[in-house]
């Protein structure tokens, strides 16, 4: 249980593209999803946290026009990477929350998707 | 952006050998600890998840100790096998806030 899809796994996209990223949790449903970026050898660093319905909550130096997240319903949050650039390359994880469980606080993550931006 | 010249903790073990991999939180208010292993290219997979109101759980050959006297959250592999080369971290969270990791620590076995 508690399987967290992420589509697509890579993208290559030229310089001022923008591209979505989807996040899915399959077999149960999230209130809550975040959206985390992770740089080689690093710690996951959160970008973003979005509840089913309502607008994200972007951390501080995260700009909110340039990353658009949407979660439109209890198992798919969405985020765009609007006028890619090269520094945008990273590795985008999104993790979910679910709303019932021994552990609601516990949140479990999809397999990432890398992003290179040319 | 990237840190140039960052350099993940490394633990280097032999097949069969227990590993135990540390890690220090740092908000004393934090109530519940996760471990996940992070394998090249994917994304985190929990491991196992501690409560604050007990010191010690054990799952499928591994042990997770909770010490809240030092902040201390350690997390015990048996019987290590090749498979688990990874990344490890560690998360604190309080109540419903974000999850809060730890640096992460890369577990090499060799065989």
């Amino acid at each position: 249980g508690a399987v967290v899809s992420q589509h697509p796994s890579w993208v290559i996209c030229k310089s001022g593209t923008s591209v979505k990223i989807e996040c899915r949790s399959l077999d149960f449903q999230a209130t809550t999803m975040f959206w985390y970026r992770q740089f080689p050898k690093q710690s996951l660093m959160l970008m973003a946290t979005s509840n089913e319905g309502s607008k994200a909550t972007y951390e501080q130096g995260v700009e909110k026009d340039k990353f658009l997240i949407n979660h439109a319903s209890l198992t798919l949050s969405t985020l765009t990477v609007t006028s890619a650039h090269p520094e945008d390359s990273s590795f985008y994880i999104c993790s979910a929350r679910s709303t019932s469980g021994r552990y609601q606080e516990t949140q479990y993550f999809g397999p990432g998707t890398r992003l290179l931006v040319l | 952006g990237e840190s140039v010249g960052l350099h993940l903790p490394t633990l280097s073990v032999q097949e069969g050998d227990n590993s135990i991999i540390n890690c220090a939180y740092s908000n004393s208010a934090s109530d519940y600890f996760i471990w996940y292993k992070q394998e090249s290219g994917k994304g985190p997979q929990f491991i196992i998840d501690i409560r604050s109101n007990m010191d010690k759980r054990q799952g499928q050959r591994v042990t997770v100790l909770l010490n809240k006297t030092v902040k201390h959250l350690s997390l015990q592999i048996a019987a290590t096998q090749p498979g688990d080369s990874a990344v490890y971290f560690c998360a604190e969270i309080e109540g419903y806030s974000t999850l809060t990791f730890g640096k992460g620590t890369m577990l090499l076995v060799s065989p």
